[in-house]
């Protein structure tokens, strides 16, 4: 099983401010299986990105994705109050499917 | 616009089995691949399983020996059983289409 590890755990930024969240894999991934999600309290995840770096149907171009191997980023520039949420990578190259444990983005 | 909606028992009671159903609205359930997800309260998400629209399935393996699948697609529908659940077992469960569409998630209780 491939287990994805976030960080940092929580990440406390200011609107406006720049967030870059990162995912590492256990071993390497094949770059078009490695999406991001976002989800707010009491709401089903919602797909950011997909492929590393493509965005998904009506994401706003300040969601960015990269990577390559092991190591993958989601970048969000200027933060806007409703990006205040927490944050998930997942591979789904290799069965099991796993996710990793999420990154809090909280307003500083 | 496609939606899915999870229905089912909020309580099941331990060593019993988890049914739940995803209606699927919008879109014919005779393609694309349909999965289950589940959170437990306060925690990460956990990739259960998918079928396909033919019937084939992947299981992860930790649920794997308790997990069973089905489609029925005269009715738009696709299920999920968990047999011989525990407190564990209590979360939120989502059904989604690919990874874009998701149900609204529906909480199940495993308690006496």
């Amino acid at each position: 099983e491939i287990v994805l590890t976030q960080s940092p755990g929580t990440l406390s930024l200011s609107p406006g401010e720049r967030a870059t969240l990162s995912c590492r894999a256990s071993q390497s991934l094949t770059s078009i299986y490695l999406g991001w999600y976002q989800q707010k309290p009491g709401q089903a995840p919602r797909l950011l990105i997909y492929a590393t770096s493509s965005r998904a149907t009506g994401i706003p171009d300040r969601f960015s994705g990269s990577g390559s191997g092991t190591d993958f980023t989601l970048t969000i520039n200027r933060l806007e109050p409703e990006d205040f949420a927490v944050y998930y990578c997942q591979q789904y190259g290799n069965s099991p499917w796993t996710f990793g444990q999420g990154t809090k983005v909280e307003i500083k | 616009q496609v939606q899915l909606l999870e229905s089912g028992p909020g309580l099941v009671k331990p060593s019993e089995t988890l049914s739940l159903m995803c209606t699927v609205s919008g879109a014919s359930i005779s393609s694309y691949y349909w999965s289950w997800f589940r959170q437990p309260p306060g925690k990460g998400l956990e990739w259960i399983g998918y079928i396909y629209s033919s019937g084939s399935t992947n299981y992860n393996p930790s649920l794997n020996s308790r997990v069973t699948m089905s489609v029925d697609t005269s009715k738009n529908q696709f299920s999920l059983k968990l047999s011989s659940v525990t407190a564990a077992d209590t979360a939120v469960y989502y059904c989604a289409r690919d990874f874009s569409t998701w149900g609204q998630g529906t909480l199940v209780t495993v308690s006496s």
